[in-house]
C-alpha cells in the first residue's frame, strides 16, 4: 500500500530545478508531503485534497491529480537547506502510508 | 506545548527480550501512528489509531502490538525482540483525516 516515489535519489547545483513524483495504486482522499533532514523527524511541508489543487510553500510546489492518483513536488531555484528526504504520503479514512522516500542533495 | 514525545530515544535490546515503546501528544488529536524507518524502506505504517480505543494494522504489524491507552498515548510493544525489527521507530498523530501529521523525534532501537 506504499505509495511509489520516483526518482530515489537527485543531486541539484543551487538554483535548479527538480520533479519529484509520487503515485498509488489505490484511491486517495488527499497526498501529504514531508521533508525529513538527516537524524531528525519529518517534518510537514502541505496537504493538497480532491480537485486536483496545487499548493505552494516558499519555492516549492505541487499538485494532485486524483484520476491518475499522482501528486508531484516541485522545488525551484533549490537552495542548500532544501536538502533532505521528501516523502508523500498517501491518507485514507484513517491511515497514512509513505512512499520509500526521495533523497535530494543540493551542491554549491 | 511538547507535540508528540517518544521514550526512549536509544535502546538495545538482547534477542527474545520484550520491551514497549511510549508515545504520547499534547495536541487533542484523534490519530496516531507507529513506523519504522529502514534505509531504503521509506516510512512503513505498523499500527495506527483512529481513536481512543481502536486500533487497526498497517503494513507490517507482524512482531508487534499496540495499545491506545487513552486519547494521548499510543504504546508499541514488542513481545519477543529479533534483529530484523532493528529500526528506527516514529510515533505521530493527527486531529482527522486532512490534516498534518506531527511526528515525535524517533527511537532508534537495536537487537543484539
Amino acid at each position: 500500500q506504499q505509495p511509489v516515489q520516483s526518482p530515489q535519489a537527485v543531486i541539484l547545483r543551487e538554483g535548479e530545478d527538480a520533479v519529484i513524483n509520487c503515485s498509488s495504486s489505490k484511491a486517495l482522499y488527499s497526498v501529504h508531503w514531508y521533508r525529513q533532514k538527516h537524524g531528525e523527524a519529518p517534518v510537514f511541508l502541505m496537504i493538497l485534497l480532491k480537485g486536483g489543487e496545487q499548493k505552494g510553500h516558499d519555492k516549492i510546489s505541487a499538485s494532485f491529480n486524483e484520476k491518475k492518483q499522482q501528486s508531484s513536488l516541485y522545488l525551484t531555484a533549490s537552495q542548500l537547506s532544501y536538502s533532505g528526504t521528501y516523502f508523500c504520503g498517501t491518507a485514507g479514512a484513517n491511515n497514512l502510508f509513505f512512499g520509500t522516500g526521495t533523497r535530494l542533495t543540493v551542491i554549491p | 506545548n511538547a507535540g508528540v514525545t517518544q521514550t526512549p530515544k536509544f535502546q538495545v535490546l538482547k534477542t527474545g527480550q520484550s520491551m514497549t515503546l511510549q508515545c504520547a501528544q499534547d495536541m487533542n488529536h484523534n490519530s496516531m501512528y507507529w513506523y519504522r524507518q529502514d534505509p531504503g524502506m521509506g516510512l512503513r505504517l505498523i499500527y495506527y489509531s483512529a481513536s481512543e480505543g481502536t486500533t487497526d494494522k498497517g503494513e507490517v504489524p507482524n512482531g508487534y502490538n499496540v495499545s491506545r491507552l487513552n486519547k494521548r498515548e499510543f504504546s508499541l510493544r514488542l513481545e519477543s525482540a529479533a534483529p530484523s525489527q532493528t529500526s528506527v521507530y516514529f510515533c505521530a498523530s493527527k486531529w482527522f483525516m486532512n490534516t498534518e501529521a506531527f511526528f515525535g523525534q524517533g527511537t532508534r532501537l537495536t537487537v543484539v
